[in-house]
């Protein structure tokens, strides 16, 4: 069975500081990673996935993640914050061929002025 | 770009009563899911649906639960006795062959 773990349910950080929200996984089977923004009062929108090709992958907004299965983490970052990025992350995984995307508990992003 | 459409964005009911809750998938897509949050808490699994039946649910999806796809284009949630616990914000997804899920903006659900 798969789980995630995301480390730090609250991520304070300056405007124009790094992020790094950090995932760890947990799978039997080559995973499928995702990570989540959610916004207030609004769904998940994808950031970004990783599917077994290259490690590291970029997504939307100026976000990337690095796989490591060594560590097996996947974790969230993004050089220079803004105020915008202030948001809930989650990060999931799904086995390949599965049918359950299975979420973190997520992680909210404060970023101050 | 295709997006996934959740009607009511707000449902308000009574406990005791059933609830609808309706979903329209991105068209080609073949998998297809409800998740729920409660207030302040994770995301959580609810059902998957394949091939016009269910794949995999959760120990939350009890027989209070169903899913339906009446026809080529709704997905729909029905818990048939609410209760206050049941309130939350529900998600529905869905995905293609090794996608990943697409959301819609949820419906919160609120049992008085």
């Amino acid at each position: 069975a798969q789980s995630v773990t995301q480390l730090g349910s609250h991520v304070s950080v300056s405007e124009g500081a790094l992020v790094l929200l950090r995932c760890n996984y947990s799978s039997s089977v080559p995973p499928y990673l995702f990570w989540y923004v959610q916004y207030p009062n609004q769904g998940l929108q994808l950031l970004l996935k990783y599917t077994s090709a290259a490690t590291l992958v970029k997504g939307i907004n100026g976000f990337e993640a690095e796989f490591k299965k060594s560590e097996t983490s996947f974790h969230l970052t993004k050089p220079s914050a803004h105020m915008s990025d202030a948001a809930e992350y989650f990060c999931a995984v799904t086995n390949t061929g599965g049918f359950k995307t299975i979420f973190g508990a997520g992680t909210r992003l404060f970023v101050k002025a | 770009e295709p997006e996934v459409t959740q009607t009511p964005s707000h449902q308000v009911t009574q406990m005791g009563q059933e609830v609808i809750l309706r979903c329209v998938p991105i068209s080609n897509h073949l998998y297809f899911y409800w998740y729920r949050q409660i207030l302040g808490q994770k995301v959580e699994f609810l059902v998957s649906f394949y091939n016009n039946e269910i794949s995999e649910k959760s120990e939350i999806f009890d027989d209070q639960f169903s899913v339906e796809r009446p026809d080529g284009s709704n997905f729909t949630l029905k818990i048939r006795s609410t209760k206050l616990e049941d309130s939350a914000m529900y998600f529905c997804a869905s995905g293609g062959d090794n996608s990943p899920l697409h959301f819609g903006n949820g419906t919160r659900l609120t049992v008085t």
